[in-house]
């Protein structure tokens, strides 16, 4: 099974701020990687499909580059409703299909 | 609009079983691969199982590989999971997803989850 390992677990932000976030794959995935928002209590939302394609309704401040192992979410200028978890998964080869362990934006 | 409505969750003992239920809406069903995404309490995402389009391919992680089982009825716009043999490491929020295509692959929608509760 692919691995699928995002750093960094956690961390604190300010509105404003340019955030970054890397997902790494355990061997190459070329570029079948998606990211996903979650708030507490709620589903997952789709962000972003084929490592840098932004799903329709997705603010343009949400972007993600990288392909083969190393993949990253950025978020340009954070605003207060993207603090949040973020999850990036594989779909490049399954079973079974492979979320990372998620990253928690928390206000700083 | 896209909306997918699952049901069918609940307290069940250790052993038992459990079938979930997907309704879907606002798109041509058949055409999308779905899934099952689950959720522990405080802990990440999951995957769980998914099955194509055509309902012909079926696939699963290791984890529920044998206990459960995925189905869709095309004709009702549904898919299920039929959960037997359950386990307290179980226990999670189990979320219905629509693929972006035919095939497995990431989710562009999601319902807003079923609990599933194991325990004695």
């Amino acid at each position: 099974a692919i691995r699928m390992t995002q750093s960094p677990s956690s961390f604190s932000a300010s509105t404003g701020d340019r955030v970054t976030i890397t997902c790494r794959a355990s061997q190459r995935i070329s570029s079948y990687l998606a990211w996903y928002q979650q708030k507490p209590g709620r589903a997952p939302k789709l962000l972003i499909y084929a490592a840098s394609t932004l799903q329709s309704g997705v603010p343009s401040r949400f972007s993600g580059s990288g392909s083969g192992t190393d993949f990253t979410l950025t978020i340009s200028y954070l605003q207060s409703e993207d603090f949040a978890t973020y999850y990036c998964q594989q779909y490049y080869s399954y079973p079974p299909l492979t979320f990372g362990g998620g990253t928690k934006v928390e206000i700083k | 609009e896209v909306q997918l409505l699952e049901s069918g969750g609940g307290l069940v003992q250790p052993g038992g079983s459990l079938r979930l239920s997907c309704a879907a809406s606002g798109f041509t069903f058949s055409n999308y691969a779905m899934a099952w995404v689950r959720q522990a309490p405080g802990k990440g995402l999951e995957w769980v199982s998914a099955i194509c389009g055509s309902g012909r391919c079926t696939y699963y992680a290791d984890s529920v590989k044998g206990r459960f089982t995925i189905s869709r009825d095309n004709s009702k716009n549904s898919m299920y999971v039929q959960m037997n043999s359950l386990r307290v490491e179980d226990t999670a929020i189990y979320y219905c997803a629509k693929g972006g295509g035919d095939l497995p692959s990431f989710f562009d929608y999601w319902g807003q989850g079923t609990p599933v509760i194991v325990s004695s």
